[in-house]
Formats: structure tokens, sequence, C-alpha cells
């Protein structure tokens, strides 16, 4: 069973630009949430994905999109990128909408100079 | 609006001792509460769960109580190990998402 997979590890974007993350589910899972840590913080909400339809998104503005596939990996864009934005962004699997266990990917460390 | 709190930045604990993370929430309406542990560069790892129906759910050296009326819950572990040094996350669920505590880093010395 191949864990939850997220590419690259770190980037290195300027202010303004774009970036896209990526990430693998687990196996068997049709649902993916993406969260934005930054440091010293926990983890925040930034939107859901299940079965290539969002289903719920945080406190982001519309600049932070995503996108399902239908072998369920999941794609993050961010536009216009902005110092704030630098952080630890997390993808996490699940079966379903309703499982409250989700399985978390190692992240990607985004740094915006 | 932080609706889960960890007000303990930080706890260390003598191996072999319990180890006590506590966590406040706001929001009545979460029906379920996790925590999860997390190393460096790795994603949280789940830990275990409690619903809102209960008062104490246990899995091994591991134990979370639920105080609905206090709104807070906390994670117990009897006996502390070094290798439970990590970042622990409180988080509760309401329709289906996630939100998350800030983390207390717990070291669990020799």
């Amino acid at each position: 069973e191949t864990g939850v997979t997220q590419s690259p590890t770190h980037l290195i974007k300027t202010r303004g630009q774009q970036v896209t993350l990526r990430c693998s589910s687990q196996s068997g899972h049709n649902t993916v949430s993406w969260y934005q840590q930054a440091l010293g913080q926990g983890p925040q909400f930034i939107f859901q994905y299940y079965r290539e339809e969002e289903n719920g998104r945080g406190n982001f503005p519309p600049r932070f999109s995503g996108l399902q596939f239908p072998n369920y990996s999941s794609e993050l864009n961010v536009n216009a990128l902005e110092l704030d934005d630098s952080a630890l962004y997390l993808c996490a699997s699940s079966s379903g909408t309703v499982t409250y266990e989700q399985y978390f990917g190692p992240g990607t460390r985004l740094t915006v100079t | 609006d932080q609706q889960v709190k960890q007000n303990s930045p930080s706890l260390s604990v003598q191996e072999g001792r319990i180890s006590i993370l506590n966590c406040d929430y706001t929001n009545s309406m979460f029906d379920y509460f996790l925590w999860y542990k997390k190393y460096p560069a790795e994603g949280p790892t789940f830990l275990i769960s409690i619903s809102s129906i209960k008062d104490k759910n246990e899995d091994g050296r591991f134990t979370v109580f639920l105080n609905k009326s206090a709104k807070h819950l906390s994670l117990h572990i009897v006996p502390s190990q070094p290798g439970d040094s990590a970042v622990y996350f409180c988080a509760a669920r309401v329709y289906g998402k996630l939100t998350f505590g800030q983390g207390t880093i717990l070291t669990v010395h020799p």
C-alpha cells in the first residue's frame, strides 16, 4: 500500500509568481484535503476535493485553487505569491468525506522571497 | 478566531513518567476530536480520536479524555518514552473538516 506522496519537497519562488504543488493520495482514497502550516502554527484547512469536485473551503483567497484528477491525485495552485504564503503545504487523503482519519503526506516547503 | 487552542507550546517530562497534553475548543458543533503526532520532515500521523459522545478513549499507552462542559480535551501518555518526543496537534472535526491547534512540543528525557 503506497502512502501519500507530495512533490516537490522544497520550492523557492519570487513574490508575484505562480506555483503548483502536487499530491498523490493513498491507494483507495477518493478525498484529498490541503492544509497550510505556517511556522509555529498548526495546519490550516485550505480546501477539500472529493471525486474531482471542491467539497468545502477554508478562509483562503481565490488565488488558492485546486484540482483533483480521475485517479484522485491532486494539485494546489497559488497565483500572485505573497511573502506570507511561505509555509509547509500538506495534503491529506481519506476514504470519503465523513471519515475523520486523514493520512498526511510529508509536505512541500514553499519559500517566497 | 482560534477555535482550537493548545496553550502550552512545549512540555518536558522524564522517561517513564506521565505526559499530559491539553487542548481547549470553542465550537460546540465539533463531533470528533483527534490527536496527531508530527516528527520533523514528516507529515502528521494520526494517534487517537474520541467522539463527542464519549468522555474517554484508550489505546495502549495513550488515553484521550473529553470534558464537554469545559470544552477541554487532554492526551495522557503513560509511560512516556524518548521516542514519543515530537510535536502533538489536537484537531477537531465539524462537517468533515479538521481544525488544528497550534501544537505542543513534547520532549521526553531518558
